[in-house]
């Protein structure tokens, strides 16, 4: 079955760059989305299709998508992006939806 | 407004049975892959099923394969998960969620509890 690998942790000063990876093979042929996960909260997409925003989502979160790695790059970081962040395919050959273990963002 | 609104979570003991229910307002469920996403506790998401628009193609993760069965109610503009042969590591909040990728909607969850 297909696998998505992410960094378990990514800490990062306000008002840095963060760039969380994922990397699964040859992901540049699919499609990848990615969930930003609060504690209580349902998830919220914050980048589709590799590099789409859906409404509402700040243009500091950006995607990009080639090769085996997949990144979700979050600029000017706030307090309030801590949070977990989990990439997403859907994998044609096995039929399935797959996530990857998530990546806790830390602003310290 | 789109809105997908759970019900039917609780507590089951191991071995028994639970339905959750998704009732879905704002769209038409018949127009979209409808999925069930969960999240134990400390864990990560897992996706569980989906649901093509035609009804009848159905997707499952392997670990719920012959247990769990997804299934709709287009008068009922409702989706559903049938849980059987439940286990402890079936205890998790479950998300209803519109589509199967790039998911924008989800429901604020329902939450199982498989315990004896």
């Amino acid at each position: 079955s297909y696998v998505l690998t992410q960094p378990p942790s990514v800490s990062v000063a306000p008002g840095e760059t963060a760039r969380i990876s994922c990397g699964g093979n040859n992901i540049g042929s699919k499609s990848v989305h990615w969930y930003q996960k609060k504690p209580g909260h349902a998830p919220v997409a914050v980048i589709y299709y590799d590099t789409d925003r859906p409404p509402g989502i700040p243009e500091r979160f950006s995607g990009s998508n080639s090769g085996n790695t997949a990144t979700l790059t979050i600029t000017r970081v706030e307090a309030g992006d801590e949070a977990d962040y989990y990439c997403q395919v859907w994998d044609s050959s096995s039929e399935h939806v797959v996530f990857g273990g998530g990546t806790k963002l830390t602003v310290l | 407004e789109v809105q997908l609104v759970e019900s039917g979570g609780g507590l089951v003991q191991p071995g028994g049975s639970l339905r959750l229910s998704c009732v879905a307002s704002g769209f038409t469920i018949s127009s979209y892959w409808m999925s069930w996403v969960r999240q134990a506790p400390g864990k990560g998401l897992e996706w569980v099923a989906s649901i093509k628009q035609d009804g009848r193609e159905k997707f499952y993760v392997d670990s719920v394969k012959g247990r769990f069965t997804i299934s709709r109610d287009t008068a009922q503009n409702s989706l559903y998960l049938q849980m059987n042969s439940l286990r402890a590591e079936d205890t998790a909040l479950y998300y209803c969620t519109r589509g199967n990728s790039g998911i924008v909607y989800w429901g604020q969850g329902a939450l199982v509890t498989v315990s004896s």
